[in-house]
């Protein structure tokens, strides 16, 4: 089965880039999704299709997939962006998801 | 607005069966697929399954695949995800969620939105 990997914790300097990592094998020839989930909420999407936003995400969440990576890239990183972030891809009709990323922002 | 509304939080004895619900509006339920995922405590989300309410048609992941049953009522736009034999190893939040999918080239699929979750306890 697919795998997704990702960093346990990422930390960025408020009003700095955070670049949170998901690997997989090839995985630039999947669509990558994103989601964010703050302490105590639901799940909330941040980007599909590798670098797509949902209306109400703000243009500072941005994506990129190639070759064995894909990243989400926060920019000018504020305290609200604190959270878990999870990676997902769809494999041979399955839902796989990443492990998760907590980041903190300093 | 597109939503998902579960039912409320459970606290059950191991052994007991359970049925929790995941209800849609301000979209064509029929034409969705509806999953569901667990998050343990302190833990990240799993894949559990998903169903198509238009004909009941429902894929699990192999990790639960006969450890719970998916199903829906699409007369109340209602999806299901139930356990005929609680664990404590189930206690864990429970999140319904609408797949969108394009295919072809595309070929990807994303939950969105996202219910509030169910919070379920298993403790004898």
């Amino acid at each position: 089965s697919y795998e997704l990997t990702q960093p346990l914790s990422v930390s960025v300097a408020l009003g700095q880039t955070a670049r949170i990592t998901c690997g997989g094998n090839n995985i630039g020839s999947k669509n990558v999704h994103w989601y964010q989930q703050k302490p105590g909420q639901a799940p909330v999407l941040v980007i599909y299709r590798d670098s797509n936003r949902p209306s109400g995400i703000p243009e500072r969440f941005s994506g990129s997939n190639s070759g064995n990576t894909a990243t989400l890239t926060i920019s000018r990183a504020q305290a609200g962006d604190e959270a878990d972030y999870y990676c997902q891809v769809w494999d041979s009709s399955n839902v796989v998801f990443g492990g998760g990323t907590k980041l903190t922002v300093l | 607005e597109v939503q998902l509304v579960q039912s409320g939080a459970e606290v059950k004895k191991p052994g007991e069966s359970l049925k929790i619900s995941c209800k849609g509006s301000g979209y064509s339920f029929t034409s969705y697929w509806i999953g569901w995922v667990r998050q343990m405590p302190g833990k990240g989300l799993e894949w559990m399954g998903i169903i198509y309410p238009g004909d009941s048609d429902t894929r699990y992941s192999p990790s639960f695949q006969g450890q719970v049953t998916i199903s829906a009522d699409k007369s109340i736009s209602t999806a299901y995800l139930q356990w005929s034999s609680l664990k404590a190893s189930d206690t864990a939040m429970y999140y319904c969620a609408r797949l969108s999918y394009c295919g072809g080239d595309c070929y990807s699929a994303w939950f969105d939105p996202w219910g509030q979750g169910t919070l379920v306890t298993v403790s004898s």
